[in-house]
């Protein structure tokens, strides 16, 4: 089982609501990542979670707040967000952080604030 | 200077022809490249990895690395039309932290 499983695959949300993607993956991946892709661009690094501590967290905004229950799972928790924050978010798993980290990305969650 | 360069494109190629993709860096440190493809409104695809500099072939795809130049390559032969997406390089292998880092991806369209 080579598959990053992401829900939902779409969210619409209010800059007042609180919300929350999800991801999972069954390969006995160790490092977990979640990115966010605008229109024509490539993604962009957003949090690094290896053996379920969060390692990298690339400035972002306390409006987004990364959750790492297990090793098989990755949440996102999406509060306060403005509509810019719109993108599709990626979630990726690898092996380990670091050397050998080829990484399998899920479908993504496409987001819309209104 | 970006870290990672990509010609954008759009890339636009006749059915059977061979397509060229290429991405230069700046980062010597990088020792893993990858190439993934990235259909609309879908997640990218790993489709070739390789470790330092060679080639590596899977089917249509070749890969080719070349530290030396800081350059690496992506050949598709016989081109098809499901073959249109962006493709995006990536490396990592840096010394620190997350040091994985996509090119910015290049848009390649196959018409019949």
């Amino acid at each position: 089982d080579t598959e990053v499983t992401q829900t939902p695959k779409h969210l619409v949300m209010g800059m007042t609501n609180k919300k929350s993607l999800k991801c999972e993956q069954h390969m006995g991946h160790r490092a977990m990542y979640w990115y966010k892709q605008k229109a024509k661009k490539p993604p962009e690094l957003m949090f690094v979670y290896s053996y379920e501590k969060l390692s990298i967290n690339e400035s972002v905004p306390s409006r987004f707040s990364p959750e790492c229950p297990n090793s098989s799972l990755l949440n996102l928790h999406l509060h306060a967000l403005q509509p810019e924050d719109s993108a599709l978010y990626l979630c990726a798993s690898s092996q380990s952080q670091g050397l050998s980290d080829t990484q399998y990305f899920g479908p993504g969650t496409r987001l819309t604030v209104l | 200077q970006k870290e990672v360069e990509q010609d954008p494109g759009p890339l636009s190629v006749p059915e059977g022809a061979i397509v060229s993709l290429n991405c230069t860096y700046s980062n010597s440190a990088f020792q893993y490249f990858m190439w993934y493809r990235q259909y609309s409104r879908k997640g990218p695809e790993l489709l070739m990895y390789t470790y330092s500099s060679g080639n590596k072939e899977d089917g249509r795809f070749t890969a080719q690395v070349d530290k030396s130049s800081k350059y690496i390559s992506l050949f598709i032969r016989d081109s098809q039309p499901s073959d249109s997406a962006t493709y995006l390089c990536a490396m990592s292998g840096g010394n620190y932290g997350q040091n994985f880092v996509f090119g910015p991806g290049t848009r390649l369209s196959v018409l019949p």
